[in-house]
């Protein structure tokens, strides 16, 4: 079965420092990966995506992350987080069965950004 | 315009009761979700709609029902609440029948049983 894991349940980080935010699936087809962030009673929002093409995705408000199919990994990353960036970080694949899917999502990950 | 609003956010209600939560989208997708987060904020699906069909049913209690009255709409019904329904449920939508494109979703709502 296909599964995610997000490595680090929190990570708390210094304004405008960078950080990584790690994901790995376990997936034997090819895949679709998400990055999603939930603020504070909020809904979730899609930051970015791989669906196919360059491995290197760009995403809303800075993030980027990089799909790497030998290490089943799909990292989030920005070079400068802000204190808005504080808020919940979910890692999803996409798992198809046919013509249609659902989100496998991963534990989520809590990124405190400090001032 | 909200793309996929969900109604009520918050929602008390005492065990034994039976409570409906109302979804809509208008971004003229044709599958719909119902998502549901646990108080470790856990994500799982439930439910999957295209075109008014179910077409993914995990295992999930027979006192959850689903009803899609058009493909705009997903609604949830809850029989017999119980303590360990509270959790937040999350409507989402995406194009075709969800296989190849990311989901939108809703607010969520925050459901409390007592």
């Amino acid at each position: 079965a296909q599964s995610v894991t997000q490595l680090d349940s929190q990570v708390p980080v210094f304004e405008e420092a960078p950080v990584e935010l790690r994901c790995n699936y376990s997936s034997s087809v090819s895949v679709y990966l998400f990055w999603y962030v939930q603020y504070p009673n909020q809904g979730l929002q899609l930051l970015l995506k791989y669906l196919s093409g360059s491995t290197l995705v760009k995403g809303i408000n800075g993030f980027e992350a990089e799909f790497n199919k030998s290490q089943t990994s799909f990292h989030l990353r920005k070079p400068s987080v802000h204190i808005s960036d504080t808020a919940e970080y979910f890692c999803a694949v996409l798992v198809r069965s046919g013509n249609t899917g659902k989100l496998i999502f991963g534990q989520g990950t809590t990124l405190q950004v400090k001032p | 315009d909200t793309a996929v609003s969900q109604t009520p956010k918050y929602l008390v209600t005492q065990m034994g009761n039976d409570k409906s939560i109302k979804c809509e989208q208008n971004l003229g997708h044709d599958t719909m979700y119902w998502y549901k987060q646990d108080s470790k904020k856990f994500l799982k699906i439930m439910f999957s709609y295209n075109n008014k069909e179910l077409i993914i049913n995990e295992t999930v209690p027979n006192r959850f029902s689903p009803k899609s009255p058009d493909k705009a709409h997903l609604n949830l019904h809850i029989n017999s609440l119980e303590l360990g329904d509270s959790a937040v449920y999350f409507c989402a939508s995406s194009q075709g029948k969800g296989a190849n494109t990311e989901a939108f979703f809703g607010q969520g709502t925050r459901l409390t049983v007592v």
